[in-house]
């Protein structure tokens, strides 16, 4: 069972550059959501999906698109990177159960803008 | 703006003493509370949640809630170099969306 997937695993971007960060799950899981973590700081909610076809904005969704066509895959969307977008990124899944608090991450995927 | 806040450390404990990190929110209607661990270069894991006043035990870990003083803490009995990592709190503010605080970084010393 390979939980959340995340693709690639580290890029090297330049400024005003785009890239897609590929997400996927094979726990059947409706949720789905993308974190930004910068040094020593905690996760900051990107985007979200209760599901396929319905996403929405989290706490710092500028400069960053998203798409949820499958509820398998929840790609993130950076266009003209930034140096600012200089983070790992995080991407988690969780049930539709209520309130458990339980979000599977995947293993981050760190960037670099330049 | 809902906030978490945590003291970002480190908080440096020997082994075997009782390790204490707090958590305050803002959203006085938050209604679910947990804590994640997150080792360095890794991703966070869920170790406890808490959802109404009072005390929960699992194990070595104890996860406290007043909703009155909005304060949530975790408490890691008999502590062990491997605790060592970034706690997370992070409370549920509605359809499954966390809001993370900045971590406390434990370190635990042989």
């Amino acid at each position: 069972n390979a939980g959340v997937t995340q693709t690639p695993k580290f890029r090297i971007l330049k400024i005003g550059q785009s890239m897609t960060l590929q997400c996927a799950q094979d726990m059947n899981h409706n949720y789905m959501y993308w974190y930004r973590q910068d040094p020593g700081m905690g996760l900051k909610l990107i985007y979200y999906s209760v599901g396929a076809g319905i996403t929405d904005k989290g706490e710092v969704p500028n400069g960053y698109n998203v798409s949820r066509s499958t509820t398998e895959d929840f790609p993130l969307r950076l266009e003209l990177a930034a140096p600012s977008q200089t983070s790992v990124y995080f991407c988690a899944s969780s049930t539709l159960a209520a309130n458990t608090g339980e979000l599977f991450f995947g293993e981050g995927s760190r960037l670099t803008v330049l | 703006q809902k906030e978490v806040e945590q003291n970002s450390g480190p908080l440096s404990v020997p082994e075997g003493a009782i390790a204490s990190l707090n958590c305050t929110y803002s959203d006085r209607g938050s209604q679910s509370f947990f804590w994640y661990r997150q080792y360095s270069g890794k991703s966070p894991e869920l170790i406890m949640s808490i959802y109404s006043n009072g005390d929960k035990e699992d194990g070595r870990f104890t996860a406290q809630l007043n909703k009155a003083s909005q304060y949530v803490s975790l408490l890691i009995r008999d502590s062990q170099p491997s605790d060592s990592a970034t706690y997370l709190c992070a409370v549920n503010t509605g359809f499954q969306k966390l809001v993370f605080g900045t971590g406390t970084r434990l370190l635990v010393s042989p």
